[in-house]
């Protein structure tokens, strides 16, 4: 079973910032936060991940709370190519390291 | 960087026939890939973890003699699936482990749709 929860879906205006929640209450020490999206008939695209400070890339910015228990992953500035299913999973290091994949969030970016 | 390939992208095949799926690593050396399954509107499931010149470890459930895998070298694994039926149709998705300590990241392919008649 997934160690995360999602909002099944989100609807974000074009050019506005999309703010995707996740929940992982029971995150362990060694445990890290890591984003994927998926594009509709694509593999899983890698954007962030984090253990407990903030993180930004080109791509986004990873917004993990004090306790860790959940984090938000933030694109300052959704195009309509950034409609997808975004994953959050959390994988410890050590190890067999697998992924565990729950159902997402279907982000739809309108015009 | 981190770029994964995988051939063919999609394939029609006969009931009964075997299908192999390559998954190259193409700018890192990648000692541990994975290969998943995807049915429509469901998310990803892990078939197997492929080590470099070892034995795959298979989830359960999983039929290691239909589903072979080998990984010969630090870029390449393969995944036969044989004596396909039509309930064996799905995206296959591989992807590669990269980098070590707090970089470490998995990196997927593009996937392959097969289509078993």
């Amino acid at each position: 079973d997934a160690k995360t929860t999602q909002p099944p879906s989100m609807d974000c205006a074009e050019g506005r910032a999309a703010n995707l929640p996740c929940n992982h209450s029971t995150i362990s020490g060694n445990e890290y936060v890591y984003w994927y999206r998926q594009i509709h008939s694509q593999g899983p695209q890698y954007i962030i991940h984090g253990l407990k400070n903030n993180e930004t890339n080109e791509m986004a910015s990873l917004i993990i709370t004090e306790d860790r228990k959940s984090s938000t992953l933030i694109l300052p500035h959704a195009t309509l190519r950034d409609t997808a299913v975004y994953y959050c999973i959390v994988i410890p290091r050590g190890g067999d390291r697998k992924l565990i994949w729950g159902l997402g969030t279907s982000l739809a970016v309108n015009p | 960087g981190a770029v994964v390939s995988q051939h063919p992208s999609w394939v029609i095949c006969k009931s009964g026939t075997s299908v192999k799926i390559e998954c190259r690593s193409l700018d890192f050396q990648a000692t541990t890939m994975f290969w998943y399954r995807q049915f429509p509107k469901q998310s990803l499931m892990l078939m197997a973890t492929s080590n470099e010149g070892s034995k795959a470890t298979y989830e359960q459930g999983v039929e290691k003699d239909k589903f072979l895998i080998n990984h010969a070298s630090l870029t390449l694994s393969t995944l036969t699936v044989t004596s396909a039926h039509p309930e064996d149709s799905s995206f296959y998705i591989c992807s590669a482990r990269a980098g070590q300590g707090i970089r470490e990241t998995q990196y997927f392919g593009p996937g392959t749709r097969l289509l078993v008649l």
